[in-house]
């Protein structure tokens, strides 16, 4: 099984909300990623979790904040979007962060958020 | 830096019809090879994967052999079918132990007509 899921499906926000996206996943992996993805574009790398630790943050604005409580959930934190924001996200995951195919990424089927 | 190029398309095929996807990539020493596979309001699937110089990935009919002399991860399929509509990415990552998120192509979209 190489499920991640990942609530809601579709999101629509005003500008002063504050909203949260949620992905699960129970194969036992230990890295689960963020990205952006804006249409016809591919997904842009925004966070990445290690061991429940914080890895990698691509310099992405305070207004997305994430979480990741425990191995087999991650969280996103929406605050004081801009309609600039309105995309795809997508949830992954992985073995690890080791060598070859363990870093092989699983994907969600993406959360659709539109912020007007 | 690393980086992914493909052809972006929309590639237009009649059902039955030869596919090849070109891909070839820039990276610092031996990557990871993918092609994942979106269709119409959905995520990424992953479609086939290659960890080393040689490999074949294959699935669904669909097949891609990782070439280090050429830098390449073509994606093909003998008869292709109505429902193969999609974009798909084709995608690396450092195969070294760390950190990292995907490098994609900017996608092919193609379209299978009846």
């Amino acid at each position: 099984d190489t499920e991640v899921t990942q609530t809601p499906k579709h999101l629509v926000m005003g500008m002063t909300n504050k909203k949260s996206l949620k992905c699960e996943q129970h194969m036992g992996h230990r890295a689960m990623y963020w990205y952006k993805q804006k249409a016809k574009k591919p997904p842009e790398l925004m966070f990445v979790y290690s061991y429940e630790k914080l890895s990698i943050n691509e310099s992405v604005p305070s207004r997305f904040s994430p979480e990741c409580p425990n191995s087999s959930l991650l969280n996103l934190h929406l605050h004081a979007l801009q309609p600039e924001d309105s995309a795809l996200y997508l949830c992954a995951s992985s073995q690890d962060i080791g060598q070859g195919a363990r870093k092989t990424q699983y994907f969600g089927p993406g959360t659709r958020l539109l912020v007007l | 830096g690393n980086s992914v190029t493909q052809m972006e398309g929309p590639v237009t095929l009649s059902e039955e019809a030869f596919l090849t996807i070109n891909c070839t990539y820039t990276a610092t020493g031996y990557p990871s090879l993918f092609w994942y596979v979106q269709y119409p309001g959905e995520g990424l699937q992953l479609l086939l994967k290659a960890t080393k110089a040689d490999d074949k990935g294959s699935n669904k009919g669909f097949e891609a052999t990782y070439r280090k002399e050429t830098t390449s991860f073509h994606l093909e399929k003998g008869s292709v079918q109505v429902s193969d509509s999609a974009v798909y990415f084709c995608a690396l990552i450092r195969t070294g132990g760390g950190a990292d998120g995907l490098t994609f192509g900017k996608g092919t979209h193609l379209i299978i007509q009846p």
